[in-house]
């Protein structure tokens, strides 16, 4: 079984620049989770897809992130403008169905902003 | 509120010794535990996990945690660390949230002196 994909591995952008993240979850796995995890600390959820619908989202920046699961498989976080406090990396998680709590997590993608 | 301590920060350790990571949440009822440990670079990998039953669980990589009731931790062991294991690890908890969300510990990392 594929474990999941995240693309890019790394960024570097300047601020006020924009970036997508792509992630592909678990085959199968109707929840995915957007986490960010700033160095030294636990990841903090951005947001969570049940299927190709958002069940949480209160913790995104709005103003500035988005996120979208069209068709309920792979994903893209998008941030625009960027701001140096986004650096961080962004994790990519899924699990089998919304009452699961057992998450797979991809390799993640470290974003530095400049 | 629903909560996860892990008291220590870092951990420093030598190769062949024994280790404890220790773990405690805030939740009145029997709450489902996870660790996950991460690697320099990588995502969170899952070495186990308690729903129910016996509360000695074992994992993967040689790793196991035990479920006390009574004082609110499930506390990670290993009888004799490897370099490989120096790492960063979480504690996580499912607590019963609407969203079936895991609530993190903000992580311990674990130094291997040689």
């Amino acid at each position: 079984e594929a474990g999941v994909a995240q693309s890019p591995r790394y960024k570097i952008i300047e601020k006020r620049q924009s970036v997508a993240f792509w992630c592909n979850p678990i085959s199968g796995h109707a929840t995915l989770y957007w986490y960010q995890q700033i160095l030294g600390q636990g990841p903090k959820l951005l947001i969570q897809f049940q299927n190709n619908g958002v069940v949480d989202d209160s913790q995104l920046p709005k103003d500035r992130f988005s996120a979208e699961r069209l068709k309920g498989v792979d994903s893209t976080l998008k941030i625009q403008p960027a701001k140096l406090e986004d650096s961080a990396v962004y994790l990519c998680a899924s699990s089998r169905r919304l009452d699961s709590y057992e998450q797979y997590f991809g390799p993640g993608t470290r974003l530095t902003v400049t | 509120a629903q909560s996860v301590t892990q008291p220590d920060i870092h951990i420093t350790v030598s190769e062949g010794a024994s280790l404890e990571l220790r773990c405690n949440y805030s939740y009145g009822a029997t709450p489902y535990l996870f660790w996950y440990v991460q690697s320099p670079g990588q995502g969170l990998q899952l070495l186990l996990k308690y729903f129910s039953g016996d509360t000695l669980v074992q994992g993967i990589k040689g790793f196991e945690a035990e479920f006390k009731r009574s004082q609110s931790s499930f506390n990670l062991r290993k009888p004799s660390v490897h370099w490989s294991d120096a790492a960063e690890y979480f504690c996580a908890v499912g607590a019963g949230r609407s969203n079936y969300q895991l609530i993190w510990g903000a992580g311990t990392k674990l130094i291997i002196k040689p």
